[in-house]
């Protein structure tokens, strides 16, 4: 089955700062990649999404890049604010299934 | 809204209990699935679903199994509880493949003592 790898698992910024969170997949039939946020205590939800046939996605402050050949994804949050702490999941879909990586914990400093 | 609801919040069972945990969704999603959530280790997958009937094996489906009798309702067992099963336990649900968006549960935190 797919395995998806995601790092760092944790990351530190000042506010105002950038944070980028990059995975990697290994099965090439994937064509769905989510980014979900889990603030605490609380269930994950789809902050963006990107399939395979779009190379760059971007909503306000969240965007997110797709290299299908290197099968690598990457999150990019900019002009961060306290409020985007939390844990960020990446996730790949090939068909019926949904994979996550390990998360990332996003901590940003006022 | 979508609504995928877990029948419990929290739960306490006894080790060698036969466990049941539901999950029911109501926006008419093909695909069920459930995860364990465990620090450091992200979400896992145990099963999933794709129709009533259906099932497939996800990363760790040992020591479980699920039930998906009706669309709208997937069950994870855990056949015979022990003390590495305590965790978390979030059920999501989405459209086929094209429209891909799953949308999670509550969460279940199971504790087996």
């Amino acid at each position: 089955g797919e395995n998806v790898e995601q790092h760092p698992s944790t990351l530190s910024v000042q506010e105002g700062d950038s944070a980028v969170i990059k995975c990697t997949y290994s099965d090439s039939a994937s064509n769905y990649f989510p980014w979900y946020k889990q603030e605490l205590g609380k269930r994950p939800q789809l902050i963006i999404d990107i399939r395979s046939n779009v190379g760059e996605k971007k909503d306000q402050r969240i965007a997110v890049t797709l290299n299908k050949t290197a099968k690598h994804f990457s999150l990019h949050i900019t002009e961060t604010q306290p409020e985007d702490s939390a844990v960020y999941f990446c996730a790949a879909s090939g068909g019926n299934d949904m994979r996550f990586g390990a998360g990332t914990r996003l901590t940003v400093k006022p | 809204d979508v609504k995928v609801t877990q029948s419990s919040r929290y739960l306490v069972k006894r080790t060698g209990e036969k466990v049941f945990l539901e999950c029911v969704q109501d926006m008419d999603h093909e695909n069920m699935f459930w995860y364990r959530q465990d620090p450091g280790l992200g979400l896992r997958l145990i099963y999933f679903s794709y129709d009533v009937k259906m099932k497939e094996k996800g990363d760790i489906p040992e020591g479980y199994s699920v039930s998906r009798e009706k669309k709208e309702r997937f069950s994870l067992i855990l056949e015979s509880a022990s003390t590495n099963q305590t965790s978390m336990y979030l059920c999501a649900s989405s459209f086929g493949q094209l429209r891909g968006e799953a949308f999670f549960g509550q969460g279940t935190r199971l504790t087996v003592v």
